[in-house]
């Protein structure tokens, strides 16, 4: 069954960078996904596809302190020089044929 | 640039049909893949259901009996029904674009939220 894991929440100091973590379900881990982002009180944003060589592709508009990695079967979300509006809830997405899936979501705060 | 606006009832009676529809603006339909996407208030994103115009469809086998999707090519609009509601359906729904390769999400329209309340 094609599940994703994520923690619940992560957070780091303004400026600082902080590491969001997606784990693929065993024998899923050359899957491909999605990260979007969720700021309170608005809808989703699409982020980047992250595939599982560690290239990705941000969506439009989307800095370059957005950036994503892979190791095996996670899949990571690193935001850089984390400023106030990036306090938001991050969510991973996969797929395959007939099914999407989405991670429950990891909230990041900014100390 | 692409637009999403879903529209419909905010409130549905319990047992009763949602219906909702996304009008796109700034693309083709015919071009994509096309998805809904819910998310009950406080809580997860939960995919509900895709469609592409060569009639490719899929559906979260959880809500699948219940969940209609549908393409208007003449209108450029993207439909979503849900029968026999409950106050379980309560969530904001969000269509949502997939590509023009079958993939994830790589565009949110800005949601509608829907109440299941009698």
């Amino acid at each position: 069954q094609l599940v994703l894991t994520q923690s619940p929440s992560a957070s780091a100091s303004l400026g600082a960078s902080v590491k969001v973590t997606c784990t693929l379900s065993s024998g899923h881990s050359s899957f491909a996904i999605a990260w979007h982002q969720q700021q309170p009180e608005k809808g989703p944003r699409y982020l980047m596809k992250l595939n599982g060589d560690g290239s990705h592709v941000r969506g439009d508009g989307i800095p370059d302190r957005f950036s994503g990695s892979s190791s095996g079967a996670e899949r990571y979300l690193t935001i850089s020089s984390l400023q106030s509006e990036d306090e938001a809830d991050y969510y991973c997405q996969t797929w395959t044929t007939g099914i999407q899936v989405f991670g429950g979501g990891t909230k990041v705060t900014v100390l | 640039q692409v637009q999403l606006q879903e529209s419909g009832p905010g409130l549905v009676k319990p047992s009763e049909t949602l219906s909702l529809t996304c009008t796109v603006s700034g693309d083709s339909i015919s071009s994509y893949y096309w998805t809904w996407i819910r998310q009950p208030p406080g809580k997860g994103l939960e995919w509900i259901a895709y469609i592409h115009y060569s009639g490719s469809t899929g559906y979260n086998p959880s809500l699948k009996s219940r969940v209609t999707i549908s393409l208007d090519m003449s209108t450029n609009q993207l439909s979503l029904k849900v029968n026999s509601v409950t106050a379980a359906d309560t969530a904001f729904y969000y269509c949502a674009r997939m590509g023009k390769i079958y993939g994830g999400v790589d565009y949110w329209g800005q949601g509608t939220l829907v109440t299941v309340s009698s």
